[in-house]
């Protein structure tokens, strides 16, 4: 089966740096995109990765490792609005699914 | 218009009822998804349109829902008898392309409709 596993929820302090992991299993890979989604908004996008490595844009960067199926977000100079939840998502090969992780909710505190 | 609009924004229908929500893409978007996102989760697929083709709708979750986009631009998703399940909100999504393995495959979406049915 499909599937994407994210923590649940994360705190960190306003200014630090924190790391959000995801791990997946899909039937192909065509792309991993993270998205940021504010309580009662839309998702926004982030950042997109289809080759293994890091991109950086910003005050955020995501990594690649599609072999270990792995990637992370990393958010740095952290503020109180990144508050948010944060959604891993894969686009499986093959078919037009985009299968999203259920989001890690990420609370930064001052 | 600039981004992705979806009305009504908010739907409250009565159990039974036939509901219909509409999606405006962003213009010149050939792929238009569809989501259900229940509360502290994350979007489910619903349905993939390339233009006005519906090529997967695989995660129409019963024939009670319906979705087309006869013209390649705005789309509608119809549910009909609505059911208690069925409240949500329902998200759509634009892209630029469609299964290009590129960064114009990203998805944008549009402010969702809550649907409640009591």
């Amino acid at each position: 089966g499909q599937n994407i596993d994210q923590p649940t929820e994360m705190t960190a302090t306003e200014g630090a740096i924190v790391q959000i992991n995801c791990t997946y299993q899909t039937s192909g890979f065509n792309g991993l995109f993270w998205y940021q989604q504010h309580a009662g908004e839309a998702p926004t996008f982030l950042s997109y990765n289809v080759l293994d490595g890091l991109e950086e844009k910003g005050r955020f960067s995501s990594f690649l490792s599609r072999s270990k199926g792995y990637s992370y977000l990393l958010l740095k100079e952290l503020q109180m609005k990144d508050s948010a939840s944060y959604l891993c998502a894969v686009r499986g090969g093959g078919g037009f699914k985009t299968i999203f992780g259920a989001g890690t909710r990420l609370f930064v505190k001052a | 218009g600039a981004g992705v609009s979806q009305s009504p924004r908010y739907k409250v229908a009565k159990r039974g009822q036939d509901v219909a929500l509409r999606c405006d893409p962003i213009s010149g978007h050939v792929s238009l998804f569809w989501y259900q996102q229940a509360l502290g989760q994350g979007p489910e697929f619903l349905t993939y349109f390339q233009n006005e083709a519906q090529l997967d709708k695989s995660g129409l979750p019963s024939d009670r829902f319906f979705a087309e986009r006869p013209e390649g631009s705005v789309s509608t998703l119809k549910i009909q008898r609505t059911q208690q399940e069925d409240s949500a909100v329902y998200l759509c999504a634009s892209s630029l392309g469609g299964t290009s393995g590129t960064i114009w495959d990203t998805q944008y979406f549009g402010p969702g409709t809550r649907l409640t049915v009591l």
